[in-house]
C-alpha cells in the first residue's frame, strides 16, 4: 500500500525565519517521485518542489529545499526566509503506479 | 498553456438533482485524475484516465458517481441524484508521463448541495 502520513496539521513560523515540514511515506516500491504542493487559500494547487526517488541529491528551490532520506522514507520540506505568501496549506505528494496519493496536510501560518 | 480549465468555479444545486463538472486538461497530457476535496477526508483520488480510456476507478464513491473522457480535451464528473453530502471542491489535474509527471491542477469547483 502506498501512504502518506503529514503529522504536524498546523504549524507557526514568524516572517523570516525558517520552518520544516515533515512528511513520511511508505511504497515498497524503488522508483517513484515525491512533491510538495501548496495550497493557499486560493484554493490553487501549486507545485512548490519536485524530487525523484532515483536521485540521491536533496532538490531545491529558491527559498525552498527538501531533506529526502530514502532509507528512513522521510521527505521533509525547509522553507527559509518564510513570507507572509507562504501562509497556506502544504500537501506531500507520493507519485507511483500512475497515481498521485496525497498526505493530509500541514496549515502553515506566517505571523508578521 | 493556459493550465488546466474547470468549470463551474462554483455551484450550488439543490438535493436531488443532476450535477456536472467540467475540465479540460492540458494539451498533450495522457493522464487526468479527478480528486474530491473534504476538511474530513482531505484530498481523494476519484478516478484517473490514461489517454482517454479510464483505467482505476476504485475511488469513485458510489454508482450515483460517472466521469467520461470522450476526447483528450475534455472531461467530465456527474453526480446523479446529488445529495448533501457530496458537497466538496473536486479537482481535475493533469499529467504527463514522459515529462516531468508533476500533476497540474485546475482551480477546483466548490460544489454545494442544500
Amino acid at each position: 500500500a502506498q501512504t502518506v502520513t503529514q503529522s504536524q496539521p498546523e504549524m507557526s513560523v514568524q516572517e523570516a525565519e525558517t520552518v520544516t515540514l515533515s512528511c513520511t511515506y511508505d511504497t515498497s516500491e524503488s522508483n517513484y517521485y515525491l512533491f510538495w504542493y501548496k495550497q493557499p487559500p486560493s484554493r490553487q494547487m501549486i507545485l512548490v518542489i519536485r524530487q525523484e526517488a532515483y536521485k540521491q541529491q536533496n532538490a531545491t528551490e529558491n527559498r525552498f529545499s527538501v531533506n529526502f532520506q530514502k532509507a528512513a522514507k522521510s521527505f521533509s520540506l525547509k522553507i527559509s526566509d518564510s513570507q507572509l505568501g507562504d501562509t497556506a496549506m502544504y500537501f506531500c505528494a507520493l507519485y507511483n503506479f500512475n497515481k498521485f496519493y496525497f498526505g493530509s496536510g500541514t496549515k502553515l501560518n506566517v505571523k508578521p | 498553456d493556459a493550465g488546466v480549465i474547470q468549470s463551474p468555479r462554483h455551484e450550488v444545486t439543490e438535493m436531488g438533482q443532476e450535477v456536472t463538472l467540467r475540465c479540460k486538461p492540458i494539451s498533450g497530457h495522457d493522464y487526468l485524475f479527478w480528486y474530491r476535496q473534504t476538511m474530513m477526508r482531505g484530498l481523494e483520488l476519484l478516478i484517473y484516465f490514461n489517454n482517454n480510456v479510464p483505467i482505476d476507478d476504485s475511488g469513485m464513491p458510489e454508482d450515483r458517481f460517472s466521469a467520461k473522457m470522450p476526447n483528450a480535451s475534455f472531461s467530465t464528473l456527474k453526480i446523479q441524484p446529488s445529495e448533501p453530502r457530496d458537497s466538496a471542491v473536486y479537482f481535475c489535474a493533469s499529467s504527463s508521463r514522459d515529462k516531468n509527471t508533476e500533476a497540474f491542477f485546475g482551480q477546483g469547483t466548490r460544489l454545494t448541495v442544500v
